[in-house]
C-alpha cells in the first residue's frame, strides 16, 4: 500500500542532543513537508521541499534542519538550538506543482525532552 | 498575514445531535480551503477541498460549505466514531510550495 511512514513513533531527546526524525513516502510525490503540532494549536510549517536537493524554510525553521537527497525521503533533524522541541511532528507529501492539492500525512512522531 | 480561527475549541454532542463547526479565515486571495479529520496520536486525514464561495461538499454525515469569510462543517446525526479533531486550513493564491495555514482545530466528542 502506498503511504508515508514516519519513525520512530516516540522519541526522547537529552539536553544538548541532536535527534533525527525519519520520513519516507512511496507515493511518488515530488513535494514533502514537515509540520509541528503543539497541544490545542494548529499545525505550523517547519520546512518544505518541492524537488530533490532543494528545500525552503517554513514559518518556524529555527533550530531545525532537513535534507532531500532522495525523492522518497525527507528527514528532519531537531538540533540543540531548538530550546522547546517537545511537540508532535508530522510529515506530509503532495504531488507538487501549483495546483491546490491535498496533503497526505504520516502518523507522526512525538518528541519529548528528558 | 493569513489567519485561520476555528470555533468552538471543543464540542460535546450526544449521538444523533447535529451541530456545526466554524472556520473563519483571512487570506489574500483564496486558492482552496481544506478540511481534515485527526484522530488522537495520528496524522490528519483529508476530508474536503472547497474552492469558491457557495460551494458545498458532502461525505456521509459531514457537509462542508464555504462563504467569502468562513467555512462550516456540519455534522448530521453524529455517531461516536465521528469523535475526532477537525482541522481547517487555507491555501492562498500564489502560495509557494502548496503551503497551508491551519487553524487550531475543533475537538469533537460524540457520546452514545
Amino acid at each position: 500500500d502506498g503511504g508515508i511512514t514516519q519513525s520512530p513513533k516516540y522519541l526522547f531527546r537529552k539536553e544538548g542532543q541532536n535527534v533525527t526524525l525519519s520520513c519516507e513516502q512511496n507515493l511518488n510525490h515530488d513535494a514533502m513537508y514537515w509540520y509541528r503540532q503543539d497541544p490545542g494549536q494548529g499545525l505550523r510549517l517547519i520546512y518544505y521541499s518541492q524537488i530533490v536537493n532543494d528545500f525552503q524554510k517554513g514559518d518556524i525553521a529555527e533550530g531545525y534542519s532537513v535534507s532531500r537527497e532522495k525523492k522518497e525521503s525527507f528527514p528532519l533533524t531537531v538540533t540543540s538550538a531548538q530550546k522547546n522541541p517537545t511537540a508532535f511532528y508530522l510529515c506530509a507529501s503532495s504531488h507538487g506543482g501549483t495546483t491546490n492539492e491535498k496533503l497526505f500525512f504520516g502518523s507522526g512522531t512525538q518528541l519529548s525532552v528528558l | 498575514e493569513d489567519q485561520v480561527t476555528q470555533s468552538p475549541e471543543a464540542l460535546r454532542l450526544q449521538e444523533g445531535e447535529s451541530s456545526s463547526l466554524n472556520c473563519s479565515y483571512t487570506v489574500s486571495g483564496l486558492r482552496g480551503l481544506f478540511w481534515y479529520r485527526q484522530d488522537p496520536g495520528k496524522g490528519p486525514e483529508f476530508l474536503f477541498t472547497l474552492y469558491s464561495a457557495g460551494e458545498e461538499k458532502e461525505k456521509e454525515r459531514l457537509k462542508a460549505t464555504l462563504t467569502k469569510k468562513e467555512s462550516f462543517l456540519h455534522i448530521t446525526a453524529p455517531k461516536p466514531e465521528d469523535s475526532a479533531t477537525y482541522l481547517c486550513a487555507v491555501q492562498p493564491r500564489g502560495a509557494a510550495g502548496n503551503k497551508l495555514t491551519f487553524g487550531g482545530g475543533t475537538r469533537v466528542l460524540v457520546k452514545p
